[in-house]
């Protein structure tokens, strides 16, 4: 079973508009990290937000907030006012075990998203 | 700059040949992971080293193998190379801070590799 599910296999936006992207996972830890990364055509991985299981409130960084609905198992990204320069491909992340030695990310299929202007 | 360095950036070789892609984790991190992105199939985990030690395997196949060296630097060995292991490879290296909470992951700029 995949752990980590994203739907949406591309999406088109229109630019300054807000953009939902929908994750959601599985894991029976009760201990885990779930992330988002952007990937531009370029390639590199960029790491944009991180949320822990136990973290009372949704994380934010800047533009990007992390709408984390732990009994739906839902770790959904929102850009606000999204540009240009946010088309891309994003991956949503988790890590199980956060006090494991033996610890490893497991990515979903990524949604790419298109900013028009 | 994520100051993980992975070297060489392209790649391109025959099948059946044999290549090694380096890993250099970000200054401070002991940690280094391996990924393969292909198309078909995704960013897959690979390997995890932490200070010299493997600690996580995931799918790496038998012909690929890694090791990370007592400078921290990594290397991901890939030997009877086929046309489908032709991907991005990533590594990753991460952090614990001292209280213990570990603060994430960053990603070099991958090796692409091509296999013809």
């Amino acid at each position: 079973a995949q752990k980590i599910t994203q739907t949406q296999p591309g999406m088109f936006v229109q630019e300054k508009e807000a953009v939902t992207l929908d994750c959601t996972y599985d894991t029976s830890d009760p201990s885990y990290g779930l992330f988002w990364y952007k990937q531009p055509s370029s390639g590199e991985m960029i790491f944009l937000i991180y949320q822990g299981s136990y973290d009372q409130q949704n994380a934010t960084e800047g533009r990007y907030s992390l709408n984390f609905q732990k009994a739906r198992k839902s770790a959904n990204l929102v850009i606000s006012a999204s540009q240009l320069g946010d088309s891309a491909m994003y991956f949503c992340a988790m890590r199980e075990g956060l006090w494991n030695r033996d610890d490893k990310i497991i990515f979903g299929k990524g949604t790419r998203l298109h900013i028009l202007p | 700059d994520s100051g993980v360095t992975q070297t060489p950036k392209h790649l391109i070789t025959a099948t059946g040949q044999r290549v090694t892609l380096r890993c250099s984790p970000r200054s401070g991190d002991l940690s280094v992971y391996w990924y393969q992105q292909s198309l078909d199939q995704g960013l897959q985990f690979l390997i995890h080293y932490y200070n010299g030690e493997e600690r996580a395997k995931g799918n790496i196949l038998e012909r690929f193998s890694a090791q990370q060296f007592p400078d921290l630097h990594s290397e991901l060995n890939l030997s009877s190379l086929e046309l489908g292991d032709s991907a991005l490879y990533f590594c990753a290296s991460s952090v614990r801070q001292v209280s213990g909470v570990w603060s994430g992951y960053t990603f070099g700029s991958g090796t692409r590799l091509t296999v013809v």
